[in-house]
């Protein structure tokens, strides 16, 4: 079965610390995403990916960066981590058909506190 | 700018019975329109889509959907719920080419007994 994979289910951190959330997906994917999740604010898209070393921002990119060296890899990063960036965390892949993004796969998410 | 909007936060409804679950967008073109699941403690499964053709599409689990241009809708139906469908709900909208997907806030859909 297809399956994209987060290394933390649940993930503890300092404030100030440098956290790096990471993803791998299996299916040679081109595409992959990075999105928060908070309650009652739904997804929101901080940054994703289209090809290696390829980045673009996405709604919400302030205070991340990532990082994809390779195709399976794409590694989301909290330079100094706030309490505000205490959430959810999903990582997404796609494969570039037709439509673009036509079917994303999610991995089952990172739950991040900052505290 | 694509947006989708989800009147409902949260929606209650008895097993057995049928449900329909509202989802609106604003698009400029004729949209590519998505609904995904997320049951707890689990990432986003898409349920179906809409590209074009038949406005009204199937998707797993039983569920369907109706893509209404004169509405600007693409609701999400089944007509007899189970249990297993409680979950978290999200409407999506994109367009084509290499861009990304905008998600609604979600609705909750809780089944009572």
């Amino acid at each position: 079965d297809v399956k994209v994979t987060q290394s933390s289910r649940y993930l503890v951190k300092r404030t100030g610390e440098k956290v790096f959330l990471e993803c791998v997906q299996d299916m040679d994917h081109e595409n992959m995403f990075w999105y928060r999740q908070d309650p009652g604010l739904g997804l929101r898209l901080i940054y994703f990916s289209y090809d290696v070393k390829m980045k673009e921002k996405g709604d919400i990119p302030e205070g991340y960066s990532v990082s994809r060296e390779k195709k399976e890899r794409f590694s989301l990063i909290l330079e100094s981590a706030s309490t505000n960036q205490t959430s959810m965390y999903l990582c997404a892949s796609s494969s570039t058909g037709i439509v673009t993004n036509e079917k994303l796969f999610f991995g089952s998410g990172t739950q991040l506190s900052v505290l | 700018a694509q947006s989708v909007t989800q009147p409902d936060i949260h929606i209650t409804v008895s097993e057995g019975a049928s449900l329909e679950l509202r989802c609106n967008y604003s698009y400029g073109a004729t949209p590519y329109l998505f609904w995904y699941v997320q049951s707890p403690g689990q990432g986003l499964q898409l349920l179906l889509k809409y590209f074009s053709g038949d406005t009204l599409v199937q998707g797993i689990k039983g569920f369907e959907a109706e893509f209404k241009r004169s509405q600007s809708s693409f609701n999400l139906r089944k007509p007899s719920v189970h249990w297993s469908d409680a979950a978290e709900y999200f409407c999506a909208v994109g367009p084509s080419g290499y861009s990304t997907l905008t998600f609604g806030k979600g609705t909750m859909l809780l089944v009572s007994p």
